[in-house]
């Protein structure tokens, strides 16, 4: 068990670039969820896959949000045209699919929109 | 539809100290709770979850944290705080089948020598 691991940890970008962020969840986790985290609050649900496939997005995931799960391994998540109210930090959990089993979480990519 | 609301943002006690950290849930349905622990710049990190077994959960660290379904709280304890405690911690409740946690706004911890 090697963890959550999240690419890259930090990420700076100008107002308009597109990022692109990769999470690879526990190897035998078939759960992978996405949370936004802004200073001070705590983290909001954007999206969750079960496999490949995505089950739920949040409403805070506008049309310039898309979330990958391909093979249902490895997830992305790419941002267009960002704005600078995109800047925070993303994070991504994994979980077994065994009722409500907790969420491991990696360390989170910090994304700052310039 | 579930939510959690954590009472303090900000909590200071001297090291040696009781660590009381409050959480209430609103749920229509028994919850699943946890609370996990976030250092700067780092995920979140588990320190208890209550799944019905027990309402009196052990965590890691000497934490624990009992569940008060007529209080609809699940308040975070540690009998003697120690500096390394100092952290934000987050009270979530699990909705439904999907696994999703739905998180509290925070609560800081100040570990004071």
């Amino acid at each position: 068990d090697t963890g959550v691991s999240q690419n890259p940890r930090h990420k700076i970008t100008k107002r308009g670039q597109n990022v692109t962020f990769r999470c690879d969840p526990i190897s035998e986790h078939n759960r992978l969820y996405w949370y936004r985290q802004t200073l001070g609050q705590g983290p909001e649900f954007l999206t969750y896959f079960q496999n490949e496939a995505q089950l739920e997005k949040s409403r805070l995931l506008s049309d310039r949000f898309s979330a990958e799960r391909p093979k249902g391994s490895f997830s992305t998540l790419e941002i267009q045209r960002t704005e600078q109210g995109d800047s925070a930090m993303y994070l991504c959990a994994s979980s077994p699919w065994t009722g409500n089993s907790p969420l491991h979480f990696g360390n989170g990519t910090r994304l700052t929109v310039t | 539809a579930q939510s959690v609301t954590q009472l303090g943002s900000h909590v200071s006690v001297s090291e040696g100290a009781l660590v009381l950290l409050r959480c209430n849930y609103s749920s229509s349905v028994p919850p699943y709770l946890f609370w996990y622990v976030q250092y700067p710049n780092q995920g979140l990190q588990l320190l208890l979850k209550y799944t019905s077994a027990a309402t009196l959960v052990k965590g890691i660290n000497g934490f624990e944290a009992e569940f008060k379904k007529s209080e609809t709280s699940f308040h975070l304890t540690k009998p003697s705080a120690h500096m390394s405690d100092a952290a934000e911690y987050f009270c979530a409740v699990s909705e439904g089948n999907t696994g999703k946690l739905i998180f509290g706004q925070g609560t800081t911890l100040q570990v004071k020598p």
